[in-house]
């Protein structure tokens, strides 16, 4: 099975401030990478499909980068509404697995 | 929209079954993949099964291989997991998912709000 890492685990950061978090896979794994955003007490949102690719209606200050093995994920100015955990996960060879997750809050 | 709609989670003992089932509706049923990801309290999220479109193609998590069995029937718009021998370990909130094409290696698009398990004596 291919193993998801992610870093950091958590982090702070001010409103406005760019937040960057790293996501690596244990093989390659191409383009095959994912990025949801999940708020407490809810549902997973995809937020970026095929590493750069965003999904309809979500905001361009995120945005996704990588390719192979090492991957990341950026908000380019952090706001309010962006408090949330974020996941990477392959969907290159089943099971799909997701990264540890990324808490993400304001300083 | 999409709407995907859990439900037959709740309290079982160890060693015993639950059968979980998604309503979908919103969507051609018949032309996406299915997957059931769970989260355990406090935890990330674990992708558990996926199932194609045809129904040819299944995959399991090395951790539920031989307990779990995913099906689907395109008649009732309707996607399942069955659980068998289940262990404290299996509780978590199971989401039910759409993927974003036939085959089972493709991206989850939709979500449900998720149905939770409880495996306690």
């Amino acid at each position: 099975d291919i193993q998801m890492t992610q870093s950091p685990s958590s982090l702070s950061a001010s409103i406005g401030d760019r937040v960057t978090i790293t996501c690596q896979a244990s093989q390659d794994i191409s383009t095959y990478l994912d990025w949801y955003q999940q708020k407490p007490g809810k549902a997973p949102k995809l937020l970026i499909y095929d590493v750069s690719n965003l999904e309809t209606g979500v905001p361009s200050r995120f945005s996704g980068s990588g390719s192979g093995t090492d991957f990341t994920f950026s908000i380019s100015s952090l706001q309010p509404e962006d408090i949330a955990t974020y996941y990477c996960q392959q969907h290159d060879s089943p099971p799909l697995t997701f990264g540890p997750g990324t808490k993400v809050d304001i300083k | 929209e999409v709407q995907l709609v859990e439900s037959g989670g709740g309290l079982v003992q160890p060693g015993r079954s639950l059968r979980l089932s998604c309503a979908a509706s919103g969507f051609t049923f018949d032309d996406y993949a299915m997957y059931w990801v769970r989260q355990a309290p406090g935890k990330g999220l674990e992708w558990v099964s996926g199932i194609s479109w045809k129904s040819d193609s299944v995959a399991y998590v090395d951790s539920v291989k031989g307990r779990f069995t995913i099906s689907r029937d395109h008649a009732k718009n309707s996607l399942y997991l069955q659980m068998n021998s289940l262990s404290p370990e299996d509780t978590a909130l199971y989401y039910c998912a759409k993927g974003s094409r036939g085959t089972i290696f493709g991206v989850i698009t939709g979500w449900g709000q998720g149905t939770f398990v409880m495996v306690s004596s």
